[in-house]
């Protein structure tokens, strides 16, 4: 059983360029949250998504979007670069019905903006 | 004010001795925490979760939560080298909030 997977692995974009993370969820699952984490820091929630919807969303841009298609994968784009969005990027999933308990991180996208 | 707060440490221990790990969070309405592992270039693994005062053990690990002092701790008992890793404090209320992590060394 495959768990959360993610791609890319690593992405080096310019600043003012604009990007978009893919994530597969773990089997069963159907609700996706996305989260930066810089380095030296601790996850820092982005939004969540089921049923194609966002449903929740951190403190965080409108340059921040996300996506996510009947299959229950999702995506994030990133427009308008800036440095500071350097970050590793966690899809994290779960099924609806269980807790934040059932949650399972993917391996991350690791983005450098120059 | 930080939402969730850990010492950054790094806390080093000694192989065989009991690791003390804390944080205190700010969010009087939180439900549940969470106690994560992550090893260095890896994503978190959850490694306990607790929503009622008191203590909860699974193996090693003995997770206490006192929500009056809005304190959450991790106890990791015999510390072995592969516990070596930054270790996360997570908190549920309408969404997950993460401290900075404290990085633990145990020296053989």
């Amino acid at each position: 059983d495959a768990g959360v997977t993610q791609s890319p692995t690593h992405l080096i974009k310019t600043r003012g360029q604009q990007v978009t993370l893919r994530c597969s969820p773990k089997s069963g699952h159907d609700t996706v949250s996305w989260y930066q984490q810089a380095l030296g820091q601790g996850p820092q929630f982005i939004f969540q998504y089921y049923e194609e919807e966002e449903r929740q969303r951190g403190n965080f841009p409108d340059r921040f979007s996300g996506h996510q298609f009947p299959n229950y994968s999702s995506e994030l784009n990133v427009n308008a670069l800036l440095l500071g969005d350097s970050a590793l990027y966690l899809c994290a999933s779960r099924p609806l019905a269980g807790g934040p308990s059932e949650q399972y991180f993917g391996p991350g996208t690791r983005l450098t903006v120059t | 004010q930080k939402e969730v707060e850990q010492n950054s440490g790094p806390l080093s221990v000694p192989e065989g001795a009991i690791a003390s790990l804390n944080c205190t969070y700010s969010d009087r309405g939180s439900q549940s925490f969470f106690w994560y592992r992550q090893y260095s270039g890896k994503s978190p693994e959850l490694i306990m979760f607790i929503y009622s005062n008191g203590d909860k053990e699974d193996g090693r690990f003995t997770a206490q939560l006192n929500k009056a002092s809005q304190y959450v701790s991790l106890l990791i008992r015999d510390s072995q080298p592969s516990d070596s890793a930054t270790y996360l404090c997570a908190v549920n209320y309408n969404d997950m909030r993460f401290g900075a992590g404290t990085r633990l060394t145990v020296k053989p």
